[in-house]
């Protein structure tokens, strides 16, 4: 079964700062997504970036990138130029690409406090 | 496009009592996913149902729960005979197909009092 790790229960960063979220997963697929999402008190899960395994390239969007690591099986998040409204808990998901069912399985999240 | 709505929102329940969560997909989504929350953790698949069809309730439980998308209406989630332990967010999400992306509902709190 696909299993997603991420190893920081809790991040800080000071405001404008750089910081990197770390996630692993395990699968024996060889053809598959992988997620950010970021869940505010709001509740609302927002997709933050995708990643499809096949593209070697890494996804950007904005401020947010990914460190795509395929044989080391590593997808972190680095967030540039922090905000305040970054604050959040960041969950890492993984989605097997030719399954009927495109269900995500997610690790544990990373709650991301930003400091002013 | 008014997004995926859940409702209701908060939902308290008593032990014994059934609860009835429901979602409206985004317009145009044939695809409905059910995932449970709990308290400091990830998400965690329930079904995957798409019009009349349960494609995948490999995550649901095997007694008490249940879930329907009918041709017209809402999906709905319900759980019969609610203990503490069913205490959890429950969210929704929608897609127009297997490629492509997830919507989220904003999630139904269900207590178990």
């Amino acid at each position: 079964a696909q299993t997603v790790t991420q190893s920081q229960p809790e991040m800080s960063v000071q405001e404008a700062e750089t910081v990197t979220l770390s996630c692993t997963y395990d699968t024996s697929e060889s053809d598959y997504y992988l997620f950010w999402y970021k869940q505010p008190p709001s509740r609302q899960m927002i997709l933050v970036i995708r990643q499809e395994a096949y593209k070697q390239q890494n996804a950007t969007e904005n401020r947010f990138s990914v460190n795509f690591q395929k044989a080391a099986k590593s997808f972190s998040l680095k967030i540039s130029d922090s905000q305040l409204g970054d604050a959040a808990m960041y969950f890492c998901a993984y989605s097997a690409g030719n399954q009927g069912a495109q269900k995500l399985v997610f690790g544990q999240g990373t709650r991301l406090t930003i400091n002013p | 496009n008014a997004g995926v709505m859940q409702n209701p929102r908060h939902l308290v329940r008593r032990r014994g009592q059934e609860a009835r969560l429901r979602c409206s997909p985004m317009k145009g989504h044939s695809h409905v996913y059910w995932y449970r929350q709990l308290p400091e953790e990830g998400l965690k698949f329930m079904v995957y149902l798409q019009k009349e069809n349960i494609i995948d309730e490999s995550g649901m439980p095997k007694e008490r729960f249940s879930a329907e998308f009918p041709k017209e209406g809402p999906s709905i989630l319900r759980i019969q005979q609610v203990v503490r332990g069913d205490s959890a967010a429950y969210f929704c999400a929608s897609s127009p197909g297997l490629l492509y992306g997830y919507t989220f509902g904003s999630g139904t709190r269900l207590t178990v009092v």
